[in-house]
């Protein structure tokens, strides 16, 4: 099946750096990804959506300037949490799906554990 | 807005034993109802669905039903196996083309042998 990975799996920083999370679709072009945040014993929490060429959508509450997304081709998302706090250490997870998909061939990345100090 | 609701707690069977976890949802519209299953450092997979009212998603031994009447969508397996331990999320999207998803919160399975 379709493969999403993810960059790195684990990060560590101090608080006040910024963190680059990857999301790659390997064998296929996604033009939509999105963005999730896992809090411990909690649902994912759609932050963002990421459209491929364009600024992306985000949900109520969450900061574009502090999770900046960028979706630079069609294989390629990131997430950059700026000025990381320790609030800010959660589960990132990102999906992705094929242009001509629907909601069921979401595929999604094995998440990013990101622990700020 | 559109939420799900799973059942609290993880759960804890024996090998053939046999499993049920609640999920019921809202939505103001007509979802199509998911199951994901989360094995461990893997990333979430479709683990079966249903796109109207009555439908039965099934897959690997695991069956729900999409249940319009009590807005339920309970996940089942008659003989759970030690493979089957993992965490599965039930979800819904309200189809109107931005292909978003709802998650509930998770349910950790553990089947001990």
């Amino acid at each position: 099946g379709a493969v999403v990975s993810q960059h790195p799996s684990r990060v560590i920083c101090k608080s006040g750096t910024s963190v680059k999370i990857e999301c790659r679709s390997l064998d296929f072009q996604a033009t939509t990804m999105f963005w999730y945040r896992q809090f411990p014993k909690q649902s994912l929490m759609l932050m963002a959506t990421s459209n491929e060429g364009s600024k992306a959508t985000y949900e109520q509450g969450v900061e574009k300037d502090k999770f900046l997304i960028n979706h630079a081709s069609l294989t390629l998302s990131t997430l950059t949490v700026t000025s990381a706090h320790p609030e800010d250490s959660s589960f990132y997870i990102c999906s992705a799906y094929p242009a001509s998909g629907g909601p069921d061939t979401q595929y999604f990345g094995p998440g990013t554990r990101l622990t700020v100090l | 807005g559109d939420s799900v609701t799973q059942m609290e707690g993880p759960v804890t069977l024996s090998e053939e034993a046999f499993l049920t976890i609640n999920c019921t949802y809202t939505a103001t519209g007509y979802p199509s109802l998911f199951w994901y299953v989360q094995y461990p450092g893997e990333g979430l997979q479709l683990l079966l669905k249903a796109t109207k009212a009555d439908d039965k998603g099934s897959n690997k031994g695991f069956e729900a039903t999409y249940r319009k009447e009590t807005t339920s969508f309970h996940l089942e397996k008659g003989s759970v196996q030690v493979s089957d331990s993992a965490v599965y999320f039930c979800a819904l999207s309200d189809w109107d083309g931005n292909n978003r998803l709802a998650f509930g919160k998770g349910n950790q399975v553990v089947v001990i042998p």
